[in-house]
């Protein structure tokens, strides 16, 4: 069964770095997705993203966050410059929406980001 | 605004003990909700949605509008049902999902 790929699985980086998250989706799928899990809180929504462009995003989602599907399989996630609130687990997810109105959200492993 | 909220953080139950867990929601239009389950070291994944009104692993759960409430429900918990499970809605506009803050299940033998 096809699943949506998240690298890397750890990423420790140092307050002020950028760092980018990748995420490959479910081949077919049409819309994706960034939600963050900051350790013992809710999983929280970024952004939704369809057609080449952001289609909803969350108040999280200010001017360090970007989103980009550069080659048609890789989805990411960048984060400007990094503070030590946005260590958390990213997951991406991906949705094919064929026709129905609502559909399955299919969610990656994650990304555990650690800003120190 | 929406919002999911799953009033108990952790339960524990006895291995063929009944379990409920419990999910109320606040939204203005007629949300689509989720039960999503996490076992250890796995990643999220869907386990029912109330529309298809299925049973999935033994669950249940079944939308009361007039409540607000999409609980989940087994009468039989097993060993295996030890996880994390997240009540979350999907809104007739938009597609972002929003999710409770979960609920850790530990089935005891």
């Amino acid at each position: 069964e096809p699943e949506v790929t998240q690298t890397p699985s750890h990423q420790v980086t140092q307050m002020g770095q950028e760092v980018i998250l990748r995420c490959v989706p479910i081949s077919n799928h049409l819309y994706f997705y960034w939600y963050r899990q900051i350790l013992g809180q809710k999983v929280e929504f970024l952004v939704s993203f369809y057609n080449n462009e952001i289609s909803e995003k969350s108040e999280i989602f200010d001017d360090q966050f970007s989103v980009e599907r550069p080659d048609g399989s890789n989805f990411t996630l960048k984060i400007r410059s990094t503070k030590l609130e946005d260590s958390a687990m990213y997951f991406c997810a991906s949705e094919g929406r064929a026709g129905t109105a609502f559909y399955e959200q299919y969610f990656g492993p994650g990304t555990r980001l650690t800003v120190t | 605004a929406q919002r999911v909220t799953q009033p108990e953080k952790l339960l524990s139950v006895f291995k063929g003990a009944p379990v409920e867990l419990k999910c109320n929601y606040s939204y203005s239009g007629s949300p689509e909700l989720f039960w999503y389950v996490q076992y250890s070291r796995q990643r999220l994944q869907l386990l029912l949605r109330h529309i298809s009104r299925e049973s999935i692993k033994g669950f249940t759960a079944d939308l009361n509008k007039g409540e607000t409430s999409f609980h989940l429900k087994k009468p039989f918990a097993q060993e295996e049902d030890s996880a994390m499970y997240y009540c979350a809605l999907y809104p007739a506009a938009g597609n972002k999902l929003t999710f409770g803050g979960g609920t850790r299940v530990l089935v005891k033998p």
